[in-house]
């Protein structure tokens, strides 16, 4: 039982453009939920979060937006950078548990 | 630095074989907890601990066990590791909720 779901397994995108990584979730307890991202051969590092209170937010060239109606999230990277190529995964908070979806793997080519 | 220091990197043991993967934190964080990640299945939470002598069941705590005496060490024990352990597996720490979580580099597993 899959409560947070990312359906594409990789993405590949053009240097400069917009990547967007989808995430999709069933569980309406969740309350916060955030985007982590991971390096060959290191740990997940955090990356954007949002409150279910909200339905954007906004660091830099990262923008998170939240559709709760539709169970819904995506992670907006403009412009997309080689840098950027990583696997991405999605999270969601419900109380003390964070549970995180199968990432989605981006490659941004230059 | 502040970091999530997990060791050993690498591990190949045999079914059986007890085992630790010691987990340390430097950050003076309430909430830890171990992740593994499988193809496809993304991290899944097997442990997590609130604080000191606190700790609770994941989504996957079947053959495994933890302990948290101190408040900067979580270590994962394997009691009798099976195939189905072979894993990559992450430790990770939080002031107090876990969001947003500091992850370790990782410890890959391999039992044959």
């Amino acid at each position: 039982d899959q409560q947070v779901k990312q359906n594409s397994p990789s993405l590949s995108v053009q240097e400069g453009r917009i990547s967007i990584l989808n995430c999709d979730y069933t569980n309406s307890m969740f309350d916060y939920f955030l985007w982590y991202k991971k390096y060959p051969a290191e740990g997940p590092t955090f990356l954007i979060s949002i409150s279910s209170i909200k339905d954007k937010n906004e660091d830099g060239r990262f923008t998170v937006f939240l559709n709760k109606s539709a169970k819904h999230l995506s992670l907006h990277i403009v412009p997309s950078q080689p840098g950027d190529s990583a696997v991405y995964f999605c999270a969601a908070l419900n109380g003390n548990k964070l549970v995180f979806g199968a990432g989605t793997i981006l490659r941004v080519k230059s | 630095e502040a970091q999530v220091t997990q060791n050993p990197r690498y591990l190949i043991t045999v079914t059986g074989k007890k085992l630790t993967v010691t987990c340390s934190q430097n950050m003076n964080h309430e909430y830890m907890s171990w992740y593994r990640q499988d193809p496809g299945l993304g991290l899944r939470q097997i442990y997590y601990s609130m604080n000191v002598e606190v700790t609770d069941k994941g989504d996957v705590p079947e053959g495994y066990k933890v302990s948290r005496k101190e408040k900067r060490n979580f270590p994962l024990i394997l009691e009798s590791p099976s195939p189905n352990q072979t894993s990559l597996y992450f430790c990770a720490s939080s002031l107090s909720r876990p969001s947003p979580l500091h992850f370790g580099n990782g410890t890959r597993l391999t039992v044959t």
